[in-house]
Formats: structure tokens, C-alpha cells, sequence
């Protein structure tokens, strides 16, 4: 098992509808989980944190986590164009040097007009 | 300055010479990540200092690859003998403490011709 994981996609949505993101982790003892986008040819920029199981939300995004489940997803709403990109899940993995955060391979998601 | 800052921002070099990139983390950080990303590729990691802890060196790909981070602040990637398939971005990374958010520079592209 990957120590996170995410469907690579690209998954693709209609502007205005929900876009359904889903990461899952290995590690039952993480603590804090973030999500990152990337637009093509620029760096990774946070857009989430979420530290308590259930719902986080900001604007037209949500987090979701499920320690139980080791499961954390974001939704977003009223998906638009300026969404595409690739969505990175980012958990702190207990590693022999500390926590180490560790990224999932990207979700890219594609919004259609 | 208030990000973390990377130079050179490009950089084009023959094949077999050595190269350094460098990485100015954001003041107080006590993490810091270095990253490679290829076109169209994930987040490959590099290597992971945390504190005065021995750093995480498991993503270097080759003993040609090394990195040290001098008084807890500013971190050096040295790529010896570079190779064409070393073309790639180079990101560094750095957060306040374990389980922190990471907080990317813009990047090194680094070409080798």
C-alpha cells in the first residue's frame, strides 16, 4: 500500500457542478492533512488544512477527513475553468526521521465549459 | 524576504559538470524538503532536514546527488557529473515544524544539454 494515495485522473466535471476529489493514507497516527494545487508550470500552493475528523470549510471548498476510514477528501463547489489543475494531498508520515510529509501522485482535474 | 527563495531560477549546463541549486527557507522554518519534478511528473522527493535530526537522504536517486544545510537555515542540492535525464524543476520546500504546512519556492529548471 501506498503510504498516500490518489486516483490520477484526469477527472473531468462540467463547469458549475461538484468536483470530488479522494486521498487515502497509511499512517493511523497522522495528525494534520493538507491539500495543495498545481497549476502547470508553477509550484504547489496550499489551499486546505484540515486537523479534525469531519467537515473544514472556505469559500467554495471542503475538506473532509475520516481518521477512522484514514480517508480525507475536498469538494468543490460550483467547479469553474479557473480549477483545472492538479489537486496534491499531503499527510505527515511517521518515518525513522520524524514525520515526514509525505504527497500523493496528484489528482488533475478538469473543468469544461 | 517573507517565501522561500530558490537560485537560480534556470539553469542550463553541459553534460558531466556539477551543479548547485540553492534554497533560502522562510526564517524560523525548522523543516526543509527538496523535491524534482520532470514535465508532466509528480513530486519525486529528494531529501528531508528537520532540526538537528540527520536528514532523510532515501529519494536520492544516485551518489551523484547530495544536500547539506548549514546552520539550520539556508540548504545547497549539488548534482555532480550531471546527466540529461537530471533536466528537470528543482523545488524546495520548508515548514515551521513537523506536521506543519509546506511552503514551496518557485523552483529551480535546471537543463542539461
Amino acid at each position: 500500500q501506498k503510504e498516500v494515495e490518489q486516483n490520477s485522473g484526469p477527472l473531468s466535471v462540467p463547469e458549475g457542478a461538484i468536483a470530488s476529489l479522494n486521498c487515502t493514507y497509511s499512517d493511523r497516527g497522522s495528525q494534520s492533512f493538507f491539500w495543495y494545487r498545481q497549476y502547470s508550470g508553477k509550484s504547489p500552493e496550499l489551499i486546505m488544512s484540515i486537523y479534525s475528523n469531519g467537515d473544514k470549510e472556505d469559500g467554495r471548498f471542503t475538506a473532509q477527513l475520516n481518521k477512522a476510514s484514514q480517508y480525507v477528501s475536498l469538494l468543490i463547489r460550483d467547479s469553474q475553468p479557473s480549477d483545472s489543475a492538479t489537486y496534491l494531498c499531503a499527510v505527515p508520515i511517521l518515518t525513522g526521521g520524524g514525520n515526514k510529509l509525505t504527497f500523493g501522485t496528484g489528482t488533475q482535474l478538469k473543468v469544461e465549459l | 524576504g517573507a517565501g522561500v527563495s530558490q537560485s537560480p531560477s534556470n539553469k542550463v549546463t553541459e553534460k558531466g559538470k556539477d551543479v548547485e541549486l540553492r534554497c533560502d527557507p522562510i526564517s524560523g522554518h525548522t523543516a526543509l524538503y527538496w523535491y524534482r519534478q520532470s514535465l508532466g511528473q509528480g513530486l519525486e522527493f529528494l531529501i528531508y532536514f528537520q532540526g538537528n535530526s540527520a536528514p532523510d537522504k532515501s529519494g536520492l536517486p544516485s551518489d551523484r546527488f547530495s544536500a547539506e544545510r548549514t546552520g539550520g537555515s539556508v540548504s545547497t542540492l549539488t548534482i555532480q557529473r550531471t546527466q540529461q535525464e537530471d533536466s528537470a524543476v528543482y523545488l524546495c520546500a520548508s515548514s515551521l515544524d513537523e506536521g506543519s504546512p509546506l511552503h514551496f519556492g518557485n523552483g529551480t529548471r535546471l537543463t542539461v544539454t
